[in-house]
């Protein structure tokens, strides 16, 4: 049974790095069948895919977010990880990550709140 | 990036009643749509991949259709764990993009 649980801190400043992991269970994420993503709802509102991760070193970003955006993996903790800098309130939400099998996600962690105040 | 464009944005529906949700593309997509449910509190759920595909698990009551720009989610029974948020979801251009959401409500 795949399963993905995400991590970090549920509080970040105003102009600091957003810091999450996801640890995966059942799946490897250095197969190379499978995208490794993350996707964010803002509470209220819609989803909105943030980025991928490939074959371990590959990664894809949502242009409005590339700027700010590092998505990596490591393989001997079977996690994926997303950094997001230059934080604003703009930011505050939700965070999924996701496996991504021919561009659906299928498989979903339960979601982290991740809110950006001083 | 290619917008994605749901209607309609509520739907109050009943036990028992056939639901049908519409996504649009502002650019075709051939077939790489998928749907997905959400209920409040908890992540999205796959329900159809690559426009009419099912995975396993999720009941037959829920179908898709469509190609190109236009695609529909058929609810034919509304059970009452159906009452949720459903998103279409495009993956043929550079960025994946989300429709704006359809809630079904209780009538």
């Amino acid at each position: 049974q795949v399963q993905l649980q995400e991590s970090g801190p549920g509080l970040v400043k105003p102009s600091e790095t957003l810091s999450l992991t996801c640890n995966v269970s059942g799946a490897s994420v250095s197969s190379g069948s499978y995208y490794w993503s993350w996707i964010r709802q803002p509470p209220g509102k819609g989803l909105e895919w943030i980025g991928y991760i490939y074959y371990s070193e590959n990664t894809n970003y949502n242009p409005s977010l590339k700027s700010r955006v590092t998505i990596s993996v490591d393989t001997s903790k079977n996690q994926f990880s997303l950094k997001l800098s230059s934080v604003t309130a703009a930011d505050t939400a939700f965070y999924y990550c996701a496996r991504t099998v021919a561009g659906a996600f299928g498989y979903w962690g339960q979601g982290t709140l991740v809110t950006v105040s001083s | 990036d290619i917008q994605m464009t749901q209607s309609p944005s509520t739907l109050s529906a009943s036990v028992g009643d056939r639901v049908t949700i519409t996504c649009r593309a502002s650019h075709s997509i051939s077939n790489s749509l998928a749907w997905y449910q959400q209920i409040p509190g908890k992540a999205p759920k796959l329900l159809i991949y690559k426009a009419s595909n099912l995975p396993s698990g999720v009941p037959s009551r829920f179908s898709g259709s469509g190609s190109g720009t236009e695609f529909t989610l058929t609810i034919s029974s509304l059970q009452p764990d159906d009452f949720a948020t459903y998103y279409c979801q495009q993956y043929n251009g550079y960025s994946p993009t989300f429709g704006q959401g359809t809630n079904v409500e209780v009538k």
